[in-house]
């Protein structure tokens, strides 16, 4: 069945160093969304890409959406303790049974002062 | 606009009994989702609704159960509680059945003794 899968599970950065985290699809999808959920809390829609290749930032946050529409990354510049959580790709669901959208396991990110 | 909500935030339960879960969706938003959530596992999708009717179901035994009321409001129950369904349980709605993004509730926490 179609799947979403993520690496690293872990990373641990000391603040200021970079972080990334990938994402593959076994399908190609039509978007790529990704969501961010901080210890204790829920996870929060963070951003949506739908373009092959298309790069967006948030601040210190860089997503990309791969050329064949099947893998995305979100990478971190300089990270903070703010940055602190697990981050979970979804990609829509394209058969007729689950949810909305397929979500990779997530990356946590922990981060030392 | 108010966000999604859900009741109770926290709740213990011994095995065997039953519990109710409930979740307002954003104004206006008429499709709602159940999400399972437990360390390790990841988001698992118990079942969405829209418009008073089950649209989809994941994988969970028949325990589980939900229903939307025509105010777009959910509820989900679980009976004869195991000691496997503690987990945090996340409602998300959607403004529309076709429209992907998830917009997730705080959770409830359930602890089953």
């Amino acid at each position: 069945g179609q799947q979403v899968m993520q690496i690293p599970q872990y990373q641990h950065v000391q603040e200021g160093e970079d972080f990334t985290t990938y994402c593959n699809s076994s399908t190609t999808l039509s978007n790529i969304q990704w969501y961010k959920q901080r210890p204790g809390g829920h996870p929060v829609f963070l951003i949506q890409l739908v373009k092959s290749g298309e790069v967006k930032k948030q601040k210190r946050l860089t997503f990309q959406f791969g050329e064949a529409k099947k893998n995305s990354s979100l990478h971190i510049t300089a990270t903070q303790t703010t940055d602190v959580g697990t981050y979970f790709c979804a990609g829509p669901n394209l058969g007729h049974v689950g949810g909305k959208l397929i979500f990779g396991q997530g990356t946590e990110l922990s981060v030392k002062p | 606009k108010a966000g999604v909500t859900q009741t109770p935030r926290y709740l213990i339960k011994t095995r065997g009994q039953q519990v109710t879960l409930s979740c307002s969706p954003i104004s206006g938003h008429r499709s709602v989702s159940w999400y399972q959530q437990t360390p390790g596992q990841g988001l698992q999708f118990l079942f969405e609704y829209f418009s008073e009717t089950q649209r989809n179901k994941g994988n969970f035994p028949g325990r589980f159960s939900g229903r939307q009321f025509s105010n777009s409001r959910s509820e989900m129950n679980v009976s004869t509680l195991e000691l496997g369904d503690s987990a945090l349980y996340l409602c998300a709605s959607s403004l529309w059945r076709d429209q992907e993004t998830q917009y997730f509730g705080p959770g409830t926490r359930l602890l089953v003794l």
